[in-house]
């Protein structure tokens, strides 16, 4: 079966940075995008960003380029997102996806919490 | 950025109703359109992809149609499990989008 977990997140103050991960299983890591999807409290869902099998190639929302990097780690099935210069309106369950163009599955997600 | 856009925004209906959610792009997407279940609490689950492919271990009575920049999910007979958030979703450009949602509820 495949499977997502979603791990990292927490209270952060604005301005300040937190990494999040996400472990896969059930599925060979290496041969598929995997995204970054993010949904602010009693909202929709936003794409935030996605990275090519090897790494090579990493596309971002306009709101999070220059703020957030995505990375992967396909010896250890590993997805991360690494958000820097944190603001309020950061604050989200951030889920990861394995993309097909369409998103599945989705991990349990994780939430963030910009605030001081 | 490809803008989608779900009508209704919200949706009261009984069980047994047949329900039509639509969405719309701003631009031609072809049938780079999927479709998402979101239960209170839970990730997204796919449901319809490639605009009218049913995804593996969905209920039949979810079908969805559609091409370049019109698009529907028909749930056939509404069941209780399927009051929830349906979201569409484009991925034949960069940003990726998603349609605002529509909540379906109970009448």
């Amino acid at each position: 079966e495949m499977q997502l977990v979603e791990s990292g997140g927490g209270l952060v103050q604005p301005g300040g940075s937190l990494r999040v991960s996400c472990a896969a299983s059930g599925f060979i890591f290496r041969d598929y995008w995997m995204s970054w999807v993010r949904q602010a409290p009693g909202k929709g869902l936003e794409w935030v960003a996605n990275i090519k099998q090897d790494g090579s190639e990493k596309y971002y929302v306009a709101s999070v380029t220059g703020r957030f990097t995505i990375s992967r780690d396909n010896a250890n099935n590993s997805l991360y997102l690494q958000m820097n210069s944190l603001r309020a309106e950061d604050t989200a369950v951030y889920y990861c996806a394995k993309e097909e163009a369409w998103f599945d599955p989705w991990g349990q997600g994780t939430l963030v919490t910009v605030s001081s | 950025d490809i803008q989608m856009t779900q009508s209704p925004p919200s949706l009261s209906a009984s069980i047994g109703d047949r329900v039509i959610i639509t969405c719309r792009a701003s631009q031609s997407i072809s049938t780079y359109l999927d479709w998402y279940q979101q239960r209170p609490g839970k990730a997204p689950k796919l449901l319809i992809y490639s605009a009218s492919s049913l995804q593996s271990g969905v209920p039949s009575r979810f079908s969805g149609s559609g091409s370049g920049t019109d698009f529907s999910l028909t749930i056939s007979s509404l069941q209780p499990e399927d009051f929830a958030i349906y979201y569409c979703q484009q991925s034949y450009s960069i940003p990726i989008t998603f349609g605002q949602g529509t909540r379906l509820e109970i009448k």
